[in-house]
């Protein structure tokens, strides 16, 4: 059974600061992994896709990256903003298994000015 | 593209009532899916839709709860004799058909069981 771990749960940092937000997955029959956004009492916003030919992915200061082999996967934000502050969550697509992600819990980051 | 769009935002029933919650999807995603996001915790899946079709239901879905899409457009879901245990955000997301297709999320019914 796929499980998907995100650590650390929350994070504080100053603004302008480079950070990186960790993602485990169990089960590397995986074809893709989500990072998403979450602004509280909101849906999920869709920021980056991995496929699992892939090893990073990258969207203006986002960088994502995929190691299938140690079944994790970063996301990393540079010079962050207060505008940053959300959840974000990763989730992974498995093999055969139609449309179903599995999420992760979550980290919660929090940037102050 | 005009996104997502889940009706109502915000329903508050009491414990046996029944309820119903509609999503209209991204117009040229055929896949259609159901999550359940508790506070503090990422989304479950509950269900998927392929067309009209519905592919696979997660055992989260007891038999008080039922998903249609009857002509492969919108899709509703209904959950009877509500328990407070039902207390959630739900979730609709659409997608394009293929795996490396994203999801596109709506903002969510917030449930609330007294």
């Amino acid at each position: 059974k796929q499980e998907v771990t995100q650590i650390p749960a929350a994070l504080s940092v100053p603004e302008g600061e480079n950070l990186v937000l960790n993602c485990s997955f169990t089960d590397s029959a995986i074809y893709n992994l989500q990072w998403f956004r979450q602004d509280p009492g909101k849906g999920l916003t869709s920021l980056l896709l991995i496929q699992s030919s892939q090893r990073e992915q990258t969207s203006g200061r986002l960088n994502a990256s995929l190691d299938k082999s140690s079944g994790r996967s970063t996301l990393y934000i540079a010079a962050s903003q207060p505008g940053d502050s959300a959840t974000y969550l990763c989730a992974g697509l498995i093999y055969n298994q139609g449309g179903k992600l599995i999420f992760g819990q979550g980290t919660e980051l929090s940037v102050k000015p | 593209d005009t996104g997502v769009s889940q009706n109502p935002r915000h329903k508050i029933t009491k414990r046996g009532q029944n309820v119903t919650f509609r999503c209209d999807p991204i117009s040229e995603h055929n896949r259609l899916y159901w999550y359940r996001q508790t506070l503090g915790q990422g989304p479950e899946f509950l269900t998927y839709f392929q067309n009209e079709a519905q592919l696979e239901k997660s055992r989260l879905l007891s038999d008080r709860f039922s998903a249609e899409r009857p002509k492969g457009s919108f899709s509703t879901l209904e959950i009877q004799r509500t328990e407070q245990g039902d207390s959630a955000m739900y979730l609709c997301a659409s997608s394009s058909q293929g795996g490396n297709s994203p999801l596109h999320f709506g903002n969510g019914t917030r449930l609330t069981v007294t």
